[in-house]
């Protein structure tokens, strides 16, 4: 069985500093992993995935994460928070076979202070 | 890009009446998903189809839910027979290589 936790539901930074949203995973099998976004009233976008090549994953809009296995972590980091980033951000696994369904962590609100 | 596309973006129904959700995934994607996000809470697994059949289902794919792929493009998600629970926000996703693409989602309101 695969799951995700996903620590703090809101968290807020202001504009300019370090973005950190922190995910956990278990797994029985070599996980993927993934980080998706929703803005208010869209669907979601994902952001990267963590597909057992590299542990450091670069994503668009300056995101990253980093796949510590013995730390079954994989945190969200974006070194300077902007405005835009506001939005829902989804931690989610899955198994390595081609039709594994993605499981999502509960999200965590980023909110970004002026 | 190609994408997911979802229709209606909005549905509203009564108690009891049957809705069907539709989605066109990505053209040669071969695995389809919907997952479904009550406000407020997280997006949840509901169904996976492969092959023109059901794959996996979770608990909540219960016998009012039924997939269907009717003409080799679209694939639909009908409700029988709705109830206020089912006011949820749903997702279809397809995928070819692990990696899910979402649409925008349909948002159903039962009334």
């Amino acid at each position: 069985a695969q799951s995700v936790t996903q620590l703090g539901s809101h968290v807020s930074v202001s504009e300019g500093a370090l973005v950190l949203l922190r995910c956990n995973y278990s797994s029985s099998v070599p996980p993927y992993l993934f980080w998706y976004v929703q803005y208010p009233n869209q669907g979601l976008q994902l952001l990267l995935k963590y597909t057992s090549a590299a542990t450091l994953v670069k994503g668009i809009n300056g995101f990253e994460a980093e796949f510590k296995k013995s730390e079954t972590s994989f945190h969200l980091t974006k070194p300077s928070a902007h405005m835009r980033d506001a939005a829902e951000y989804f931690c989610a696994v899955s198994g390595a076979n081609r039709d594994d369904k993605i499981i999502f962590g509960k999200g965590t609100r980023l909110h970004i202070l002026p | 890009e190609p994408e997911v596309t979802q229709t209606p973006s909005h549905q509203v129904t009564q108690m009891g009446q049957e809705v069907i959700l539709r989605c066109v995934p990505i053209s040669n994607h071969l695995y389809f998903y919907w997952y479904r996000q009550i406000l407020g809470q997280k997006v949840e697994f509901l169904v996976s189809f492969y092959n023109n059949e059901i794959s996996e289902k979770s608990e909540i794919f219960d016998d009012q839910f039924s997939v269907e792929r009717p003409d080799g493009s679209n694939f639909t998600l009908k409700i029988r027979s709705t109830k206020l629970e089912d006011s949820a926000m749903y997702f279809c996703a397809s995928s070819d290589r692990g990696s899910l693409h979402f649409g925008n989602g349909t948002r159903l309101t039962v009334t």
